[in-house]
């Protein structure tokens, strides 16, 4: 199993543009989620999904959008980056909502 | 509002030398709490999940303790290779709120 995957490794934006972060596990979790990782602030939930079809947000939604059409994809927009969207952001899936969390090996943004 | 505070910040210790990392939290209904390691560069990576106070769990060198109100991760004659940061997580609901971790260092 390569467990939770995410790409890309790094990127570089501009103020304005557009992307789209990808996240997939193949342990058949129904839940996911994405954090954000700052120095001096922790890992903070930007949205999460308790299965397809079904999303909800976090402690820090604003400037992301999801989406949860499969179980095994779930992916990140953001809609126009901004310089305080630099940051590390990583995906995690478990079992349930309750379960313990694998993350992915994160992707580190930077906006210029 | 702060749910969940880790301290130290920052731990060196000898190898050998045994100590306690402290996780505080004050969210009201508690689900569960959970401790994950942190290499630099790479993602977290569970290590224990408790319940309910008076609960423990243990893993080599690393017992996780509960009570109402906080956490301890004790860490017993570390090795180098246990250095890293030590993250707290707290679930409250199907939500999750991370401390913001402990870095530990052990010196050979």
């Amino acid at each position: 199993n390569a467990g939770v995957t995410q790409t890309p490794k790094f990127q570089v934006l501009k103020t304005g543009q557009s992307m789209t972060l990808q996240c997939a596990q193949d342990m058949n979790h129904e839940y996911m989620s994405w954090y954000r990782q700052d120095p001096g602030m922790g890992l903070r939930l930007i949205h999460y999904s308790v299965g397809a079809g079904i999303t909800d947000q976090g402690e820090v939604p604003n400037g992301y959008n999801v989406s949860r059409s499969t179980t095994e994809d779930f992916p990140l927009r953001l809609l126009s980056a901004a310089p305080s969207q630099t940051s590390v952001y990583f995906c995690a899936s478990s079992q349930g909502p309750g379960g313990s969390q694998y993350f992915g090996p994160g992707t580190r943004l930077l906006v210029l | 509002e702060d749910q969940v505070t880790q301290s130290p910040e920052a731990l060196r210790l000898q190898e050998g030398e045994s100590s306690s990392l402290n996780c505080s939290y004050t969210v009201s209904g508690l689900r569960g709490l959970f401790w994950y390691r942190q290499d630099p560069g790479k993602g977290p990576e569970f290590l224990f999940t408790l319940y309910s106070a008076g609960e423990e769990k243990e893993k080599e060198r690393l017992k996780a303790t509960l009570t109402k109100k906080e956490s301890f991760l004790h860490i017993t004659a570390p090795k180098p290779e246990d250095s890293a940061t030590y993250l707290c997580a707290v679930q409250d609901g199907v939500q999750f709120y991370f401390g913001t971790g402990t870095s530990l260092t052990v010196i050979p």
